[in-house]
């Protein structure tokens, strides 16, 4: 039972266009979500994150938006650039101490 | 600044052989954490400790066991090594508390054949 969803395997943009990354969830007790970047052969690393309070939040290039009675969050960045091709992580956490995650999305920034 | 340290990053075991992955921080962190990620799989939880002395099961912790004797170092064994678990494995900390981050290793690669 796959608790965070990313639907969508892999994704394609031009450099300096927007990426538009989603994430749904199904666990209503989740409260804080997070978005790890991950390069080959390296750990995941802290993007973003959000509280379940807001519905926005900003840094720089990154934003996230959670839609709260969708279950859903997506993570934009703009310009993309080509050090952004990377595989995105989705994650939830809230109701106990786990982190959960989606499968990932590798996105492509292409220059 | 060391933050989450994994050794060995490569190991290849033989069916039925032994091991322990060693993950060790030095953020102080109470909360720490085994994933392993397989190809298109995502990061799943093996195990997670609160706290030295308190461990818990994640999504898939059969095979494994892990111990908490200190707050710094969490080690995963793996008892009877089977094919099934090649994968590429991640230790992980966070503070105390809601609404804090994971810090993550480099990760360890095993293959069992």
């Amino acid at each position: 039972d796959q608790q965070v969803k990313q639907n969508s395997p892999s994704l394609s943009v031009q450099e300096g266009r927007i990426s538009i990354l989603n994430c749904d969830y199904t666990n209503s007790m989740f409260d804080y979500f997070l978005w790890y970047k991950k390069y080959p052969a390296e750990g995941p690393t802290f993007l973003i994150s959000i509280s379940s309070i807001k519905d926005k939040n900003e840094d720089g290039r990154f934003t996230v938006f959670l839609n709260k009675s969708a279950k859903h969050l997506s993570l934009h960045i703009v310009p993309s650039q080509p050090g952004d091709s990377a595989v995105y992580f989705c994650a939830a956490q809230g109701g106990s101490e786990k982190l959960v995650f989606g499968k990932g999305t590798k996105l492509t920034v292409n220059p | 600044n060391a933050g989450v340290t994994q050794t060995p990053k490569f190991r290849i075991l033989k069916i039925g052989q032994s091991m322990t992955l060693q993950c060790a921080q030095d953020m102080n962190h109470n909360y720490m954490y085994w994933y392993r990620q397989d190809p298109g799989m995502g990061l799943k939880l093996i195990y997670y400790s609160v706290g030295a002395g308190i461990t818990d099961k994640g999504e898939v912790p059969n095979g494994y066991n892990v111990s908490r004797s200190t707050t710094e170092d969490f080690p995963l064994r793996l008892e009877l090594a089977a094919p099934s678990q090649t994968s590429v494995y991640f230790c992980a900390s966070r503070v105390r508390g809601t609404n804090t981050e994971a810090f993550f290793g480099q990760g360890t690669r095993l293959t069992v054949v």
